[in-house]
């Protein structure tokens, strides 16, 4: 059974960093793309970052490139998701979701999600 | 950026209706087409992938279809644990844009 769990949130100044971490476990982890998902509170999901399974290629929404970077340490299976230039916008629960493939696909795994607060 | 649009934005129904949820995108996307679940204060959980491969543990009740730009969902007995918000994603390409969602309620 694949599992999924997501850390590091929490209560981030406006302009300020949080890094976030997924652990993988269940599955050959280098073989299948990562992506990070989020929700603001009371909206929709929204695609945030996406990488493939060896790492080489990585993808964002405009809504955060340049501002967050994502990488992936397959000795750990282990996801990260680091969140520079912080803004109110950003306050969201976030997932860390599995692809059922190396690069572009759907999510078959989820973590639980958690919660980055910006707010001063 | 592939956009995708969903309708309605919510739904109310009784339970046994037939409940038909749909998805447009902004351009083709082969079969690249997936659908979530995701019920209050809960992660989505995945329904379908490449428009109408269910996703183990989904039941039959569960169904996608369409091709290129127009894909739908339907529910074809609704149950008490369906009332929830439904999410299309396109996976043909990143950005892996979602719709809005759609709200099924009860009636």
């Amino acid at each position: 059974e694949v599992q999924v769990l997501e850390s590091g949130g929490g209560l981030v100044q406006p302009g300020g960093s949080l890094r976030l971490s997924c652990a993988a476990s269940g599955s050959t982890f280098s073989s299948f793309a990562m992506s990070w998902v989020r929700q603001a509170p009371g909206k929709g999901l929204e695609w945030v970052s996406g990488i493939s399974g060896s790492g080489d290629s990585t993808y964002y929404a405009d809504s955060v490139r340049g501002r967050f970077t994502i990488s992936r340490d397959s000795s750990k299976n282990a996801l990260y998701l680091q969140m520079n230039s912080l803004r109110a916008d950003d306050t969201a629960v976030y997932y860390c979701a599995k692809l059922t493939a190396y690069s572009a696909s759907a999510v078959d795994y989820w973590g639980q999600g958690t919660l980055v607060t910006v707010s001063s | 950026d592939i956009q995708m649009t969903q309708s309605p934005s919510s739904v109310s129904a009784s339970v046994g209706d037939r409940v038909t949820i749909t998805c447009r995108a902004s351009q083709g996307i082969s079969s690249w087409l997936a659908w979530y679940q995701q019920k209050p204060g809960k992660a989505p959980k995945s329904l379908i992938y490449t428009t109408s491969s269910l996703q183990g543990g989904v039941p039959s009740r569960f169904s996608g279809s369409g091709y290129g730009t127009d894909f739908t969902l339907t529910i074809s007995s609704l149950q008490p644990e369906d009332f929830a918000t439904y999410y299309c994603q396109q996976t043909n390409s990143f950005p892996l844009t979602f719709g809005g969602g759609t709200k099924v309620e009860i009636k």
